[in-house]
């Protein structure tokens, strides 16, 4: 059964850095292309990075770019997500999604982690 | 980056009745068009890829039609686990960009 679990979410000041961290199971982690997702309270989606199986390819949405960092570790089946500057509207639970295999739809969500920037 | 346009916004429809939510791009998406279903407090769950295919596991009364800019997806009899919001999401051309979501109530 494919699995992913997010954790690293919390309560962080505007200016401040949070790690994200989703762990994989269930599957062959180290080919496939993993994203962030999030989804500001009561509001809808919205696609945040991209990392191919092999992590050299990576894509940022605009609002995120320079600010944070996407990275994985396949040995550990592990997706991070490093956010510095952390701004208000970074508030938002942040999914770990799999795009399905040379597909780019999100066949597999993690339950999401929680991120509150606020002072 | 292409936008997503879902209509209506919140749709009213009553048990065992037909569903039908609409999805416009705002150019050719081709069938690369992707629906999902999210319930209060869970992740979202892929319905339909293709446009028209159903994911593993999503029973027949979800069907999804469309190319190019307009898709519907259509819910034959509805079901008391099928309120809830769903999204579209294209991806045909970076990024991939979501719809903002047909929320899904008892009538």
């Amino acid at each position: 059964e494919v699995q992913l679990v997010e954790s690293g979410g919390g309560l962080v000041q505007p200016g401040g850095s949070l790690r994200l961290s989703c762990a994989a199971s269930g599957f062959t982690f180290s080919i496939y292309k993993m994203n962030w997702v999030r989804q500001a309270p009561g509001k809808g989606l919205e696609w945040v990075s991209y990392i191919s199986s092999g992590g050299t390819g990576i894509y940022y949405a605009d609002s995120v770019k320079g600010r944070f960092t996407i990275s994985r570790d396949n040995a550990k089946n592990s997706l991070f997500l490093q956010m510095n500057s952390l701004r208000d509207e970074d508030t938002a639970v942040y999914y770990c999604a799999r795009f399905a295999g040379d597909y780019y739809y999100f066949d597999y969500w993690g339950q999401g982690t929680l991120v509150t920037v606020s002072s | 980056e292409i936008v997503m346009t879902q209509s209506p916004a919140t749709l009213s429809v009553s048990p065992g009745e037909r569903a039908t939510l609409s999805c416009r791009a705002s150019q050719s998406v081709s069938s690369s068009l992707a629906w999902y279903q999210q319930k209060p407090g869970q992740a979202p769950r892929l319905l339909i890829y293709g446009a028209s295919t159903r994911a593993t596991g999503i029973p027949a009364r979800f069907s999804g039609s469309g190319s190019g800019t307009e898709f519907t997806l259509t819910i034959s009899s509805l079901q008391s686990e099928d309120f809830a919001v769903y999204y579209c999401q294209q991806y045909n051309n970076w990024p991939y960009t979501f719809g903002q979501g047909t929320k899904l109530e008892i009538k």
